[in-house]
């Protein structure tokens, strides 16, 4: 089953508007979620992660994500974007020793 | 600071062709990971290792072999390789002291089968 879901492939926005990329994922008892970016040619990074406690988490360059338990979701938006923001994100699950992540939203930031 | 380094970072192969993709990490983690990363699919977990002399499937671990010899190396071999793996391929590496560590990745390796 699938453990985490990514409802857009794509997501077109102009610079300077917001952006919410939405995931999904699998219900279970311990709950780890995070955001990594990837940069065209590049290995990913970490944005964020939610372990616990408040849920609504920040991250690095203006990126937030808010932990919903009852709609098993974990949205990562950002108020207004940069054309440098142009990248792939993904949304990640740890479960044991393995990280299980969805199959990627592609941002593209037009001028 | 050198991190997760992959090598090499671009190969073509033949059918029926084998081959290594070489990872190292200087940070001293205990947990090494390779994924490959398809288009729209996300990365998908090949094998992993929570230290030296230990290593475990991940969910498409069919055609590939990996080895833990020390902490630092973590080398993936691809054996009689096919046009499906024709993929990149991506090592990562975190500490081992919990689940919620952060994975460092290296710069990934393409890989084309032809």
């Amino acid at each position: 089953a699938q453990s985490v879901t990514q409802l857009d492939s794509q997501v077109p926005v102009f610079e300077e508007a917001p952006v919410e990329l939405r995931c999904n994922y699998s219900s279970s008892v311990s709950v780890y979620l995070f955001w990594y970016v990837q940069y065209p040619n590049q290995g990913l990074q970490l944005l964020l992660k939610y372990l616990s406690g408040s849920t609504l988490v920040k991250g690095i360059n203006g990126f937030e994500a808010e932990f919903n338990k009852s709609q098993t979701s974990f949205h990562l938006r950002k108020p207004s974007v940069h054309i440098s923001d142009t990248a792939e994100y993904f949304c990640a699950k740890a479960a044991g020793n393995k990280l299980t992540f969805g199959g990627g939203t592609r941002v593209l930031v037009k001028p | 600071n050198a991190g997760v380094t992959q090598t090499p970072k671009f190969r073509i192969l033949k059918i029926g062709q084998s081959m290594t993709l070489q990872c190292t990490q200087d940070m001293n983690h205990n947990y090494m990971y390779w994924y490959r990363q398809d288009p729209g699919m996300g990365l998908k977990l090949i094998y992993y290792s929570v230290g030296a002399g230990i290593t475990d499937k991940g969910e498409v671990p069919n055609g590939y072999n990996v080895s833990r010899s020390t902490t630092e190396d973590f080398p993936l071999r691809l054996e009689l390789a096919a046009p499906s793996q024709t993929s990149v391929y991506f090592c990562a590496s975190r500490t081992g002291l919990a689940t919620t560590g952060e994975l460092f990745f290296g710069e990934g390796s393409r890989l084309t089968v032809l």
